[in-house]
């Protein structure tokens, strides 16, 4: 079975600067890697995945990730991130028989 | 495209009772279903996957008896917890996949129980 490890449960980060979000995953067959962000009382929204090909993947809102299988990673990444980054941030892996499993998540907090 | 929905957002029951929580993929036909439960400042834990006119798979340490599941239809989904407790208060997630190999699942926005 698949797993996630976010490394970092909280980023905090000032406006405008760059910020990376570490994501390693563990599996034995072929995987599918997902970025989700999650406000405040609400449901996820998908960033950004990697099914197949290019192992850089752009994103929604200026994020993109990595895909690096020597290194069972896929962390996110951002430029100049802005206040409105601030929130919970879920690296998810599945596998062939869409069963999901998610990271305990990283707390990004961008200050001003 | 791909808008899940999930009714009520927020719900408040009295422990005891059973409430039950939809779960609705509005523009596309959801061959499974995945019920997921969110503790604050925690991450999802899946509950049960569930395909249409089957019955639900649940994860292990979920009680059936408790959380029934219910995918009448490729597009609705309904979760009862049943005799709830101040303990089932939680954050319920639903999601929704499309037949075939998309691997992606489309996340409801949640309903927040509260169990008094």
């Amino acid at each position: 079975a698949q797993s996630v490890t976010q490394l970092d449960s909280q980023v905090p980060v000032f406006e405008e600067a760059p910020v990376e979000l570490r994501c390693n995953y563990s599996s034995s067959v072929s995987v599918y890697l997902f970025w989700y962000v999650q406000y405040p009382n609400q449901g996820l929204q998908l960033l950004l995945k990697y099914l197949s090909g290019s192992t850089l993947v752009k994103g929604i809102n200026g994020f993109e990730a990595e895909f690096n299988k020597s290194q069972t990673s896929f962390h996110l990444r951002k430029p100049s991130v802005h206040i409105s980054d601030t929130a919970e941030y879920f690296c998810a892996v599945t596998g062939r028989d869409n069963d999901m499993r998610f990271g305990a998540g990283t707390r990004l907090t961008v200050k001003p | 495209g791909a808008v899940v929905s999930q009714h009520p957002s927020r719900v408040i029951c009295k422990s005891g009772t059973s409430v039950k929580i939809e779960c609705r993929s509005l523009d596309f036909q959801a061959t499974t279903m995945f019920w997921y439960r969110q503790f604050p400042k925690q991450s999802l834990m899946l509950m049960a996957t569930s395909n249409e006119g089957s019955k639900a798979t649940y994860e292990q340490g979920v009680e059936k008896d408790k959380f029934l599941i219910n995918h009448a239809s490729l597009t609705l989904s309904t979760l009862t917890v049943t005799s709830a407790h101040p303990e089932d208060s939680s954050f319920y997630i639903c999601s929704a996949s499309e037949s075939g190999p998309s691997y992606e699942q489309y996340f409801g926005p949640g309903t927040r129980l509260t169990v008094t």
